[in-house]
């Protein structure tokens, strides 16, 4: 398996802007969890899916914030509008439920608003 | 104005010396307590987790220890190389309960290790 794939690496939008990150989790895994990485507040969950199932939304920003499960293979997630303090590196990664400890990041996806 | 980000914990050491990451955590509802490793430019990785009802764990030349009355956990790295210098996260994870399976982050130590 090549890994949790996510696109695009790199995002540079303008404020205002509706983004769309993507993730491919590895094939078999049920869980799949939305991270983002700042300077400033480091490694937060912002949702986390189960069986493509929406488990726990507590850490989304605000309602400009959504993600999506629509199968086992994909999510996605969207800032629409974009600002400036979206700008961060945000994580995908997916793990089983036997193994649910060990999860299995993507490259991430860096995010830039100007 | 200038941004004022997370100071991390810092700890240096020299190739071959033993390193101690420590952690506090908050969560005495979490069922696991695990390390990752966060390498620049790349996701964090899984390196070795414990449960809450254990109190040592050993890998390869990684030991973690967790003490509940305090809510400590700590990362030994034996030997440590230049190639184990990167940021390390703690994490808990939860089991059961209403958001079971959740995994959350500490906020992380960067290691340097010295040739």
């Amino acid at each position: 398996d090549a890994g949790v794939i996510q696109s695009p690496r790199h995002e540079v939008t303008e404020m205002g802007q509706e983004v769309t990150l993507r993730c491919k989790p590895i094939s078999g895994h049920d869980y799949l969890f939305w991270y983002r990485q700042t300077m400033m507040r480091g490694l937060e969950l912002l949702i986390y899916f189960n069986n493509n199932v929406p488990i726990d939304d507590s850490g989304m920003p605000e309602d400009r914030f959504s993600a999506k499960m629509p199968n086992a293979s994909f999510s996605n997630l969207k800032i629409q509008p974009s600002e400036p303090r979206d700008s961060a590196v945000y994580f995908c990664a997916s793990s089983t439920t036997s193994r649910n400890t060990e999860a299995f990041f993507g490259q991430g996806t860096r995010l830039t608003v100007v | 104005g200038e941004s004022v980000g997370l100071h991390l914990p810092t700890l240096s050491v020299q190739e071959g010396d033993n390193s101690i990451i420590n952690c506090a955590y908050s969560n005495s509802a979490s069922d696991y307590f695990i390390w990752y490793k966060q390498e620049s430019g790349k996701g964090p990785q899984f390196i070795i987790d414990i449960r809450s009802n254990m109190d040592k764990r050993q890998g390869q030349r990684v030991t973690v220890l967790l003490n509940k009355t305090v809510k400590h956990l700590s990362l030994q790295i034996a030997a440590t190389q230049p190639g184990d210098s990167a940021v390390y996260f703690c994490a808990e994870n939860r089991a059961g309960g209403t958001s079971y399976g959740k995994l959350t982050f500490g906020q992380g130590t960067i290691l340097t290790v010295h040739p």
